[in-house]
């Protein structure tokens, strides 16, 4: 089965409202990424977030090591945050599993 | 601007022939990876070096891609006989060791007609 699973798929947000995405893992892991990919498809680091909450702006991140999940917070969304986000965890063997990401949509 | 430099931003190739990309990986990381992500979004891992030496790498890469990490010289991946199923976005991304906070660059797309 697949070893990372995002949760949704897709969110569409009227500007201002706030996003949590989700993303589960089935394995252990050494540590979690968040990525923003862009439109024409450059992945722009976001957090890395082995365990516990970090903050960054408008973004937060917590990973629940224990509970197997790792969540991304946006809050007051902007236009501009539209694009897919994705989590990977890093496993022993060294390699990014990505999962299938969240496309977000916000409109203005 | 990313610190990981890809080059060339688009390929456009023919089936059957040779597609090559390249990587400069930021400055200071010696372990650098080869992702490929399908028109599905979904991410397949190629191939991982350190310094020259490949760390791990798929059997498909290992039977029809060419890779190598020269010293002083950009990353390369080769793909020998294009396929249309080889039609991707490439990225290239680059780590310290011990530290797992990967540093990807733009890619490249490669578009086999």
């Amino acid at each position: 089965g697949q070893q990372v699973q995002q949760s949704p798929a897709s969110l569409v947000l009227q500007e201002g409202e706030n996003a949590e995405l989700q993303c589960n893992f089935s394995t252990s892991l050494n540590s979690m990424q968040w990525f923003y990919q862009r439109p024409g498809g450059s992945l722009v680091s976001l957090f890395y977030n082995p365990s516990g909450t970090k903050h960054s702006g408008r973004l937060t991140s917590t990973t629940v090591i224990k509970e197997r999940r790792s969540s991304l917070h946006i809050s007051s969304s902007q236009t501009t945050d539209s694009g897919t986000y994705l989590c990977a965890l890093e496993t022993n063997t060294g390699k990014l599993t990505f999962g299938d990401g969240t496309v977000l949509t916000v409109k203005p | 601007n990313s610190k990981v430099i890809q080059t060339p931003r688009y390929l456009v190739k023919g089936q059957g022939q040779k597609a090559k990309m390249r990587c400069i990986p930021e400055k200071g990381h010696p372990v650098v990876f080869w992702y490929q992500q399908n028109k599905n979004n979904e991410f397949k891992f190629l191939i991982n070096f350190q310094n020259q030496e490949v760390l791990q790498q798929i059997d498909m890469t290992e039977k029809r891609f060419s890779a190598e990490c020269p010293s002083n010289s950009p990353c390369s991946l080769e793909i020998q006989s294009s396929e249309a199923g080889d039609s991707a976005l490439y990225l290239c991304a680059s780590s310290h060791p011990g530290e797992t906070d990967y540093t990807f660059g733009s890619g490249t797309r490669l578009l086999v007609i």
